[in-house]
C-alpha cells in the first residue's frame, strides 16, 4: 500500500476550469514537494512547502502538516497545463500522479 | 532547461548486461539523487549521494551500484539487467546536503529498455 495516496488518478477539465489536486500521507513529514511530469517525461519541481501556501503563477500549493495533506490548485487552467503531477514526501516516498488532461 | 544532464537518453540492451548511466548536476549542486520510473512501479528513490558519500539510501536493488567523483558527476551502474528494469532513470541534484527540504532539479532522464 502506497503511504502517499493522490486523487484523482485521472483528471478531464475544460480550459479555464479551477483544478483541485489532493495528496495524503499516512506517516509524519517536515516536507512535500509538488512535481509535474509533462508528456515528454521531464520532471519539474513545482513546490517545496513545509506549512501555509505558496503561489507561482497560476498554480498554488497548501500543506497542512497536522492533517497530513497537501492540495495543488490551478486556475484558469490551459491545455499547456496537461501533465502528470505528482506529489512527493520529504522521504522520498512518492504518489502515483495524478494525470490531468485540459481540453481547449 | 535545469541545468542537470543525463547521458544517454535512450538506452537498449540485452537481459544479463551491463549499462552505466550517467548524471552532472547543475553548476554549485553537491546533492544527486537517482530515481527510477517504471510503469507500475511509478517513481521510486534509489539513492542520494552529497559530495562523494553516499547520504541516503532507498530501494536500490544489490545489483545497481552508484557513486559519485571529485567534480560532482554521478554515475549508476545496473548489472545483470533483467527485463523488469526497463524504466526511466531519473537524476536529480539539490544545493546541500539536506535536499529533502530544498527543492531538487531533474534531469531529462534515461530511458532504459531491456530486450
Amino acid at each position: 500500500k502506497n503511504e502517499v495516496e493522490q486523487s484523482p488518478q485521472n483528471l478531464t477539465a475544460q480550459e479555464g476550469e479551477f483544478i483541485t489536486i489532493n495528496c495524503s500521507y499516512s506517516v509524519g513529514i517536515s516536507a512535500l514537494h509538488w512535481l509535474q511530469q509533462h508528456p515528454g517525461g521531464g520532471i519539474v519541481s513545482l513546490f517545496m512547502l513545509s506549512s501555509g501556501k505558496k503561489k507561482h503563477g497560476r498554480l498554488i500549493a497548501t500543506i497542512n502538516i497536522q492533517e497530513k495533506h497537501s492540495s495543488l490548485h490551478i486556475t484558469a487552467s490551459h491545455p499547456r497545463d496537461s501533465a502528470v503531477y505528482i506529489c512527493a514526501a520529504n522521504d522520498m516516498r512518492f504518489g502515483a500522479g495524478t494525470r490531468l488532461t485540459v481540453k481547449p | 532547461d535545469s541545468g542537470v544532464t543525463q547521458t544517454p537518453k535512450h538506452l537498449i540492451t540485452a537481459t544479463g548486461q551491463r549499462v552505466t548511466l550517467r548524471c552532472s548536476p547543475r553548476s554549485g549542486d553537491l546533492s544527486v539523487y537517482w530515481y527510477q520510473q517504471s510503469l507500475d512501479q511509478g517513481l521510486q528513490f534509489l539513492i542520494q549521494y552529497y559530495n562523494g558519500e553516499e547520504r541516503a539510501k532507498g530501494n536500490i536493488l544489490e545489483r545497481f551500484s552508484a557513486q559519485q567523483f571529485p567534480d560532482l558527476h554521478s554515475e549508476l551502474n545496473l548489472s545483470s539487467l533483467e527485463l523488469g528494469d526497463s524504466a526511466l532513470y531519473f537524476c536529480a541534484s539539490s544545493v546541500g546536503q539536506g535536499g529533502r527540504n530544498q527543492p531538487q532539479h531533474f534531469g531529462d532522464g534515461t530511458r532504459l529498455s531491456i530486450l
